[in-house]
């Protein structure tokens, strides 16, 4: 149990494009989604809590208008990465708790590899 | 906010032998310390957990340790395999917001 499934597993796009990420819980529903971003050889660095049905919350320093957070149902966030560019590359993660074992326990998504030319 | 030191940031050991791997925290309201291992490229994965109540558990090879006074705790890995190499990071998180900060990771290389 506890699955989490991201998708796409990897983007390549133009500069100034915008790339949507998808995270899914798939067998519970969760109430808090968490998304990070991670740089090769460091650590998670958290982006935004998502509560369902209401507005994400932001970590201090990542612009909400680029990065787009959805969180319309108990089982799916969408992170929208708006007018891309390639210092945006990064693999972006998603986590997500809820009731299935411990509600403190973080699921996290396989990733999304996300390269920007 | 909470912060989450880990060391070291390299750790190479020889097949069989012993690892450890030890954070420090500064929020003495947090109260669960989970640790994850991720492998290149994949997602970080549990491994093992503990929380404020207990000083010690063990699962098979891994056990975590955590003294509160202290404010540190550790992983400990004993007869390590090829197959333990991975990143490692623990993290410290106050029950109820369930918002882990996170060690900067270990990269252990078990060599065989």
């Amino acid at each position: 149990g506890a699955v989490v499934s991201q998708h796409p597993s990897w983007v390549i796009c133009k500069s100034g494009t915008s790339v949507k990420i998808e995270c899914r819980s798939l067998d519970f529903q969760a109430t808090t989604m968490f998304w990070y971003r991670q740089f090769p050889k460091q650590s998670l660095m958290l982006m935004a809590t998502s509560n369902e049905g209401s507005k994400a919350t932001y970590e201090q320093g990542v612009e909400k208008d680029k990065f787009l957070i959805n969180h319309a149902s108990l089982t799916l966030s969408t992170l929208t990465v708006t007018s891309a560019h390639p210092e945006d590359s990064s693999f972006y993660i998603c986590s997500a708790n809820g009731f299935v074992g411990r509600a403190d326990t973080q699921y996290f998504g396989p990733g999304t590899r996300l390269t920007v030319l | 906010g909470e912060n989450v030191e880990q060391h070291p940031s390299t750790l190479s050991v020889q097949e069989g032998d012993s690892a450890v791997i030890k954070c420090t925290y500064s929020d003495s309201a947090s109260n669960y310390f989970p640790w994850y291992k991720q492998e290149l490229g994949k997602r970080p994965q549990l491994i093992i957990d503990i929380r404020s109540n207990v000083g010690e558990k063990k699962d098979q090879r891994i056990a975590v340790t955590l003294n509160k006074t202290a404010k540190h705790f550790s992983l400990h890995i004993t007869e390590t395999q090829p197959e333990d190499s991975a990143v490692y990071f623990c993290a410290a998180s106050i029950g109820g917001s369930y918002i882990p900060t996170f060690g900067r990771g270990t990269s252990l290389i078990v060599h065989p």
